[in-house]
């Protein structure tokens, strides 16, 4: 099936260091939704995005609609190792359930 | 509050037998929506249910996949029968009333492997 393309595919940083990260699509959605999967979990939910340009947060996580609302960026500051684990963008049309996921960005802390 | 419980959590079978997958949605919620995720293709989606009746099961593969919410509380994906390239890991997801299915809710999953 169809997927978004994120970057960067994986990362090694620092405790303590920003994150980030983005999707990117052909296609214009009207809502953008940031996930973190853990290792043997289901996908959590983390911030949901719904207008072109929107900037919203969630603690220490922060993530933008793209104005093209082709793209969608996530920004995780001070990381900590618990920040560990696969991070997915997923992105919709208006008004439909279907959701295109992205192809994930595999997080790694190293205290 | 209570998530979207699967069960089982791990299933191995061999080829050919019946598999039946069980998800319970957040209660309140009627949108309800059955995942895969393999390393390959990620997460597609199967089918989708809005109280309780089908909407869309485009994604679902083949005619050996089916399946069944009789009531807001139950679901089940049954493979009949089950073949190796099932082997993934399957996902429920439900959204409550109001969103149009825009923020969607995971289960832990359930870990397939047909031997």
């Amino acid at each position: 099936g169809q997927q978004l393309n994120q970057s960067p595919q994986s990362m090694f940083i620092q405790e303590g260091e920003d994150v980030s990260m983005n999707c990117t699509s052909s296609s214009i959605f009207n809502t953008w939704l940031w996930y973190k999967q853990d290792p043997g979990e289901g996908p959590v939910l983390l911030i949901a995005l719904y207008k072109a340009g929107e900037l919203t947060s969630n603690g220490r996580l922060t993530a933008q609609f793209g104005i093209t609302r082709k793209d969608s960026f996530l920004n995780i500051s001070a990381s900590i190792p618990s920040d560990v684990g696969i991070y997915f963008c997923a992105g919709a049309t208006s008004g439909t359930y279907k959701y295109i996921f992205g192809t994930g960005t595999r997080l790694k802390v190293l205290a | 509050d209570a998530g979207v419980i699967q069960s089982p959590r791990h299933e191995v079978t061999e080829m050919g037998q019946e598999v039946t997958l069980r998800c319970k949605p957040i209660s309140g919620h009627n949108s309800l929506f059955w995942y895969r995720q393999t390393m390959m293709r990620g997460l597609e989606l199967l089918i989708y249910f809005n109280n309780n009746v089908p909407i869309d099961d485009s994604g679902m593969p083949e005619d050996r996949f089916s399946a069944k919410m009789p009531n807001a509380s139950f679901s089940t994906l049954k493979i009949q029968p089950s073949e190796p390239r099932d082997s993934a890991v399957y996902f429920c997801a439900s959204s409550p009333a109001g969103t149009g299915g825009y923020e969607q809710y995971f289960g832990p999953g359930t870990r397939l492997t047909v031997t």
